[in-house]
């Protein structure tokens, strides 16, 4: 069964730094999602990775997936409190998305 | 150019009760699912289906049913409610073709669900 995890579950930020989040996950796949989520809204979609290697970037965040290592990164480069939300990883499993138990990002002044 | 709507967008119920979430799409989307959110698990699929006619298990599906009698319609049905039911439901859609699924899912705006 895939299980995909993530790792901080937390991350309080200052801003100007720069901080990656990381998400692990168990069985093959080579298409994998980020999703942003403001506190009490529905599920944005940020990046789509569609294969190794593959790198995206909007803004100050940047997205990567190694597929070999089964890990994507989202590294997020001199956040800005905008940028406070939570955030998922999720992986494609044919007909359904396994989604990671989220990032909560707190960026302060 | 509404994208996927869900009705409503909070409800109590009481235990035992039983209810529909309402979940629709115009985008022509083949593939709709419906997800739980609840706090420090991410979502969680309750069920899906790849099309009119056609629907599957996810992850949790027990004590929730649904149907795909249109394209564009995917409504889940709590049977008898119960308080492990208390959760954020999320409906979505996207292409079903994975060379066409290139922009992830759409969501649609939730339904917070209390059951007392």
């Amino acid at each position: 069964e895939l299980k995909v995890e993530q790792n901080p579950l937390f991350l309080s930020m200052q801003e100007g730094k720069n901080y990656t989040i990381y998400c692990n996950y168990s069985t093959t796949s080579d298409r994998l999602y980020w999703y942003r989520q403001d506190p009490g809204k529905s599920l944005e979609s940020l990046f789509v990775l569609l294969s190794n290697g593959a790198v995206k970037q909007e803004g100050r965040l940047m997205a990567s997936l190694d597929t070999k290592a089964r890990l994507s990164t989202l590294h997020i480069t001199a956040a800005v409190h905008d940028l406070s939300a939570t955030y998922f990883c999720a992986v494609d499993q044919g007909d359904d998305m396994r989604f990671g138990a989220g990032t909560r990002l707190t960026v302060k002044p | 150019n509404a994208g996927v709507t869900q009705t409503p967008k909070f409800q109590v119920l009481k235990t035992g009760q039983s209810m529909t979430l309402q979940c629709a799409q115009d985008m022509n989307h083949e593939y709709m699912s419906w997800y739980r959110q609840d706090p420090g698990m991410g979502l969680r699929l309750i069920h899906y289906s790849v099309g009119a006619g056609i629907t599957d298990q996810g992850e949790v599906p027990n004590g929730y049913n649904v149907s795909r009698s249109t394209t564009e319609d995917f409504p889940l049905r709590l049977l008898s409610a119960a308080p492990s039911q208390t959760s954020v439901y999320f409906c979505a859609s996207s292409w079903l073709s994975r060379s066409s699924a290139i922009s992830g899912y759409t969501f649609g705006s939730g339904t917070r669900l209390t059951v007392v």
